[in-house]
């Protein structure tokens, strides 16, 4: 079953414990992004990812990092969290040809960070 | 102004009703738009893209203004499990870059 998977799904954690939010897909897609989602603010982008090893800064990326050694993988690393922090998580994936396809989301992760 | 904006309603409409959602877009030189439905604390989903032409889906139909920097949404024959939360995606500046809107959110009923 084609899929994009998130791990945890729910986290409770303290301001400036290092966490790391897991982000897979199995259908190849060369994009994959992170988004937040908070009340009255929509979906905003954090960070996005063309291919491996290229990743670039969304609209809010301050607080967070990335990477993308493999072409399914791309974790969102937060090394200090802050209770601004607290969240819903999306990650995503699609194919690319010049523009973006439809973008797969996963499940989500709720974060909360005390 | 924001890069893309909706109206959040709530829409509150009965079953069987038509129901149409704007979205403007404030970057002319926008290239690609959808729209995506989703349901309380859920993922969000495709429900279409939204081509030049428009185009339609059963008894979705959307369509694009590029004069006016608009797309639309209309739903015909509203069904209850048409309830949720419909958001407008538009690419900007480049390809790989996606804005939202914040969403319009639609109750269906009896």
């Amino acid at each position: 079953e084609a899929q994009v998977t998130q791990n945890p799904r729910y986290l409770i954690t303290v301001t400036g414990k290092k966490l790391t939010v897991t982000c897979s897909q199995n259908m190849n897609h060369e994009y994959m992004s992170w988004y937040r989602q908070d009340p009255g603010l929509g979906l905003r982008q954090i960070y996005y990812s063309m291919n491996v090893e290229v990743t670039d800064k969304g609209d809010v990326p301050e607080g967070y990092k990335v990477s993308r050694k493999e072409k399914r993988n791309f974790p969102l690393i937060l090394e200090s969290p802050s209770p601004n922090q607290t969240s819903l998580y999306f990650c995503a994936s699609s194919r690319t040809g010049g523009f973006i396809y439809e973008q797969y989301f996963g499940p989500g992760t709720r974060l909360t960070v005390t | 102004r924001k890069e893309v904006e909706q109206d959040p309603g709530p829409f509150n409409v009965p079953e069987g009703a038509t129901v149409a959602f704007n979205c403007t877009y404030s970057n002319s030189a926008s290239q690609s738009f959808f729209w995506y439905r989703q349901d309380c604390r859920k993922e969000p989903k495709l429900l279409m893209s939204v081509y030049s032409s428009g185009n339609e889906d059963g008894r979705f139909t959307a369509q694009l203004n590029r004069a006016s920097q608009y797309i639309s949404l209309l739903i015909r024959d509203s069904k209850l499990s048409d309830s949720a939360t419909y958001l407008c995606v538009v690419t900007t500046g480049t390809a790989s870059k996606l804005t939202f809107g914040t969403g319009t959110r639609l109750q269906v009923t009896l």
